[in-house]
């Protein structure tokens, strides 16, 4: 079965500093992987998603992802941080040919002043 | 513009007590799911349901029995809860259950079992 590691439970930027938050991947087959974001007391909403159209996938509010498949990796980004990023982010697998979805424990991203 | 609807929102049992979570999506989406979040662990999912009329079991289902009542509604229910299921649950759903389509979230159910 699918499963994805999010390395780093917690991870703290200065506002206007680089993002990075890690995610690998296992998967017996073409995998489809996603990023969503989950602010206090919310559900959880997309950020982007990986599709094999392009390896490089631009999301909402400025966050990217790169597709590796030889480091099975799918690592988001965001060239400068803002105060309003604070939030925690979950990485997700679904396989191609799978219903279901399954999620990484999540990275918790703060952001200071 | 309601999407995925969820209720209740909070709830407090005692051990032993059932209850249903009821879950509603309005956009017409083939799959729904139910996930439970906890702390360190992510989402895990219980449940989903591909299509109306199938159910299927996840990752985490023992305790929990669901219902796919019509294309719209998912419920979850709990027989006989146990302070283990003191969670936030989370419906979602999408238009089909395979390949690309991304999850729509409620915004979850706490639940706290004494």
């Amino acid at each position: 079965a699918q499963s994805v590691t999010q390395l780093g439970s917690h991870v703290s930027v200065s506002e206007g500093a680089l993002v990075l938050l890690r995610c690998n991947y296992s998967s017996s087959v073409p995998p489809y992987l996603f990023w969503y974001v989950q602010y206090p007391n919310q559900g959880l909403q997309l950020l982007l998603k990986y599709t094999s159209a392009a390896t490089l996938v631009k999301g909402i509010n400025g966050f990217e992802a790169e597709f590796k498949k030889s480091e099975t990796s799918f690592h988001l980004t965001k060239p400068s941080a803002h105060m309003s990023d604070a939030a925690e982010y979950f990485c997700a697998v679904r396989e191609y040919n799978n219903n279901d979805m399954r999620f990484g424990a999540g990275t918790r991203l703060t952001v200071k002043p | 513009n309601a999407g995925v609807t969820q209720t209740p929102k909070f709830q407090v049992l005692k051990t032993g007590q059932s209850m249903t979570l009821q879950c509603a999506q309005d956009m017409n989406h083939n799959s729904m799911y139910w996930y439970r979040q906890d702390p360190g662990m992510g989402l895990r999912l219980i449940y989903y349901s591909a299509s109306e009329g199938t159910t299927d079991k996840g990752e985490v289902p023992n305790g929990y029995n669901v219902s796919r009542l019509n294309k719209r509604e998912f419920s979850l229910r709990l027989e006989s809860a146990a302070p283990s299921q003191t969670s936030v649950y989370f419906c979602a759903s999408s238009v089909r259950g395979r390949g690309t389509g991304e999850l729509f979230f409620g915004e979850g159910s706490r639940l706290t079992v004494l």
